[in-house]
């Protein structure tokens, strides 16, 4: 069992590139979440699929989509990288409905440049 | 929506004394509490949680205090070690419609002195 596992790891991006950060669970839980951690600001949601099929909007989702794929996979996307966009960000997953352990991936350290 | 603040920022103490990390939330109708764990370069991992009904729940040397009334949530490391030097942070669960969020506070980096 792998868990949460995000891909890339590490990425620099030139201000305007585009690129998808990938996100893949084999727990078979429901719920999927992109969060971005920056220094001093905690973890804070950007986006969210309760289920496969839905997805919506956290606390700061301007200047990225999502597509949750399939019930494994939650990508998320850059259109134009801006620096404001550099960031740590992690994919999450969770049972939906109940309060439960949010089990994280590994990261992806991402500069924009 | 909920909003949650966490203090201290940072916790400096020596090996062996205790460390109290106090978070506060806003929204009346959370009812799941965790803290995470982070070690430098590592994912967060969950140390310790307390639901609504439970005013007090502990593991080991980690303790998690609950008061619903003033809407605070407290952790509790006793006899700390180096190896408890990380972030941690709290968190509390936000419902919408049925669908649970968790709103994190900023963390508190502590360090435990040898």
């Amino acid at each position: 069992n792998a868990g949460v596992t995000q891909n890339p790891k590490f990425q620099v991006l030139k201000t305007g590139q585009s690129m998808t950060l990938q996100c893949a669970q084999d727990m078979n839980h429901n719920s999927m979440y992109w969060y971005r951690q920056d220094p001093g600001m905690g973890l804070r949601l950007i986006y969210y699929s309760a289920s496969e099929g839905t997805t919506d909007k956290g606390e700061v989702p301007n200047g990225y989509n999502v597509s949750r794929l399939n019930k494994r996979e939650f990508s998320l996307r850059l259109e134009s990288a801006a620096p404001s966009q550099t960031s740590v960000y992690f994919c999450a997953t969770q049972l939906s409905i109940e309060d439960t352990e949010a089990f994280f991936g590994q990261g992806t350290r991402l500069t924009v440049v | 929506g909920e909003n949650v603040e966490q203090h201290p920022s940072t916790l400096s103490v020596q090996e062996g004394d205790s460390a109290v990390i106090k978070c506060t939330y806003s929204d009346s109708a959370s009812n799941y509490f965790p803290w995470y764990k982070q070690e430098l370069g590592k994912r967060p991992q969950l140390i310790i949680d307390i639901r609504s009904n439970v005013g007090e729940k502990k593991d080991q040397r980690i303790a998690v205090t609950l008061n619903k009334t003033a809407k605070h949530f407290s952790l509790h490391i006793t006899e700390t070690q180096p190896e408890d030097s990380a972030v941690y942070f709290c968190a509390a669960s936000e419902r919408n419609t049925g669908f649970q969020k968790l709103v994190f506070g900023t963390g508190t980096r502590l360090l435990v002195s040898p």
